[in-house]
């Protein structure tokens, strides 16, 4: 079965300092890797995706990640934060191996961008 | 191009009543899927529909059914409601079906409240 980790619930940061949203995963075959966003009473919003090639991932509104295939990571990562950026962060998966494969969220972690 | 629609936005139940919720996914996807998200839970999949057809299930118990329609939009019937069904519940599409790399489009959700 197909797991995503989401160690941090919460993570602060000061703005203008690199943040970090971590996320590790299991799954069958090579992984379709994605993170969302979702702001106060809104739906999700997708930021970016790792299907092959080019580890580093970039992605909207400056956001970028890494996948990491022998950590089994793909952690979210952004140069300068904005008090914006400030939301839920969701990381998910989907197997690529054979059949219909469903997506698994993590818990989230919440992002806390401090003036 | 609108986006996904969910209705109603809000919904106050009583225990042992039943609920439809509604979803219009965006023009031209055929793949809807469903969430549950509760605070510390995440998103929980419910199911998917590709085509009129259920491709994936999540491990919620029978109360919890869907449909899709030939025009793609999708209902999910919780019958006999508790306390725990207190949630938001996300609705997604997808152009393709299970198995893609595509990324999904999210609805607002329906908050829904078992009293």
């Amino acid at each position: 079965a197909q797991s995503v980790a989401q160690p941090e619930d919460q993570v602060n940061v000061a703005e203008g300092n690199p943040l970090t949203v971590k996320c590790t995963y299991s799954v069958s075959g090579n992984p379709y890797l994605f993170w969302y966003v979702q702001y106060p009473n809104r739906g999700l919003q997708f930021l970016l995706k790792y299907i092959t090639g080019d580890n580093l991932v970039k992605g909207s509104y400056g956001f970028e990640a890494e996948f990491n295939k022998s950590q089994t990571s793909f952690h979210l990562k952004k140069p300068s934060a904005l008090v914006s950026d400030s939301a839920l962060y969701f990381c998910a998966v989907r197997g690529s191996s054979g059949g219909y494969q469903k997506v698994t969220f993590g818990t989230g972690t919440k992002l806390q961008v401090i003036p | 191009k609108a986006g996904v629609t969910q209705t109603p936005r809000y919904l106050i139940k009583t225990r042992g009543q039943q609920v439809t919720l509604s979803c219009s996914p965006i023009s031209g996807h055929r793949s809807v899927s469903w969430y549950q998200q509760t605070p510390g839970q995440g998103l929980q999949f419910l199911f998917e529909y590709f085509s009129e057809t259920q491709r994936n299930k999540g491990n919620f118990p029978g109360r919890f059914s869907g449909r899709q329609f030939s025009n793609s939009r999708s209902e999910m019937n919780v019958s006999t409601l508790e306390l725990g069904d207190s949630a938001l519940y996300l609705c997604a599409s997808s152009y393709t079906s299970s198995g893609s790399y595509n990324e999904q489009f999210f609805g607002p959700g329906t908050r829904l409240t078992v009293l």
